[in-house]
This record gives C-alpha cells, structure tokens and sequence, in this order.
C-alpha cells in the first residue's frame, strides 16, 4: 500500500523559506504513469493545488505561486520536496502531498493518495 | 483558470436519505476527442486528507461504496449519496484537470439531519 508523510518545520518566520519533505514508502516515485504534487489547504477554508513534479524532471506549477515555488525530487531517497520561498501569513495552512496520475503521458489528472498533512505556521 | 463552484455550501439529510451535491464549472471540461469529463470528486473528514472517490465524472475509485456516484457532463456536474450513512458526514470537492492549473470547488459540508 502506498503511503506519502510529510514532514518539516511547523513554524516558519515571514519573508523566510517553508521547505517540506515527503517521503514515500510502497511504491517508487520514479515510477512512470505519475506525477508528485504538492496541495495546500488553510485553516478552514479549500484545497489549492500547488505545483506537480514528474521522475524525468518535467514540472506543472500554480501561476499564482510559480515565482516562489520550487519542487524537486530525490529518487535515490524516494522522495520529493516544495520550497515556498519569501512566505507571509497567507501561506499558513495544512500542506499535503499527493500522487498525481498521469496515464495519458501528456498531463497529470486527479490526485489519488495523499499524505496526513502537516500544519505550517508563518509567524513571527 | 477554470473556476469551480459547487452548491450548496451546506446541507443537512436525514440518515439513509439522498445527498445531492452540485459541481459548475466556469468552462466546459469535456475533452471532445475522448468524450471524457476531465471532472474528480474527493471526500475530506475532518483531521484527515482528501480521499478520491470518483474520476472522470463517473468513474468510482476502488473500495468506494456504490451508494456513491457522480453524473454530469460539460460544465455541470452532481455527485450523491443515495443513502447517506453516518460516516458520510464529511466536506465534499469537486476538481477539474481539463488544464492547469488543477482547480477545486470550494466545498459542501454535508451533515446528518
């Protein structure tokens, strides 16, 4: 069974860098047919999907995000990681990560297993 | 970006009853070369992730009861519960993958009446 956590720093200052891990176990991320995503949800509120990253190293980014955001992958770890840089209150939110299916090799899809979520905080 | 938006944002059903949830999408997200709705409903219970129960608008995940369904094609799109059970009580998303970037709904919280 597939399994994604997360894991990183709960706090982050503002105008500092949020940077995540997740490590994936049962199954390799360099598997073809699926991306590595990363989605974020603040407190009570909805999901924005953040940005996908592909083994080979192709990469989907959030426009609204693109400039901060970088997501890169580990293979010989078996993991993938999002850097969110310059960040302010508004980034404080639950950040899961997630497989994102690709079976067309032309673009991922919809998300099919997600990690618990880890909370970051941005204060001061 | 395509603009999602489900109704209601809340609604209450009595146990075993019908749950309908609605899903608009601000552009069509039928592929026509494929006939596919580029449409995914998930389930999120509280304190835990989002869990996919349906893709391509109608496509039910592995282990999801068939008490679960979605329907729709274009802009418009229902998921139901054709009885609701007590561990349905969750928030529900709609979320295109027509074209990135990937966007959901904003959510409908279904509660026991």
């Amino acid at each position: 069974q597939l399994q994604l956590q997360e894991s990183g720093p709960g706090l982050v200052k503002p105008s500092e860098t949020l940077s995540l891990i997740c490590t994936v176990s049962g199954g390799s991320i360099s598997s073809s047919s699926y991306y590595w995503g990363w989605i974020r949800q603040p407190p009570g509120k909805g999901l924005e999907w953040i940005g996908s990253m592909y083994y080979s190293g192709s990469t989907y980014y959030n426009p609204s995000l693109k400039s901060r955001v970088t997501i890169s992958l580990d293979t010989s770890k078996n993991q993938f990681s999002l850097k969110l840089s310059s960040v302010t209150a508004a980034d404080t939110a639950v950040y899961y990560c997630a497989r994102h299916i690709d079976t067309s090799g032309y673009q991922p899809y919809y998300f099919d297993y997600w990690g618990q979520g880890t909370l970051v905080t941005v204060s001061s | 970006d395509i603009v999602m938006a489900q109704s209601p944002d809340s609604l209450a059903v009595s146990l075993g009853e019908r749950a309908t949830i609605n899903c608009k999408s601000s552009q069509s997200v039928l592929y026509n070369s494929n006939n596919k709705n580029y449409l995914a409903w998930y389930q999120q219970k509280p304190g835990q992730p989002p869990k996919l129960l349906i893709y391509w608008a109608s496509t039910r995940e592995s282990g999801v009861p068939d008490r679960f369904s979605g329907s729709g094609s274009g802009t418009d799109f229902t998921l139901s519960i054709s009885s609701l059970q007590a561990e349905d009580v969750a928030v529900y998303y709609c979320q295109q993958y027509y074209n990135t970037p990937w966007t959901f709904g904003q959510g409908t919280k279904v509660e026991i009446k």
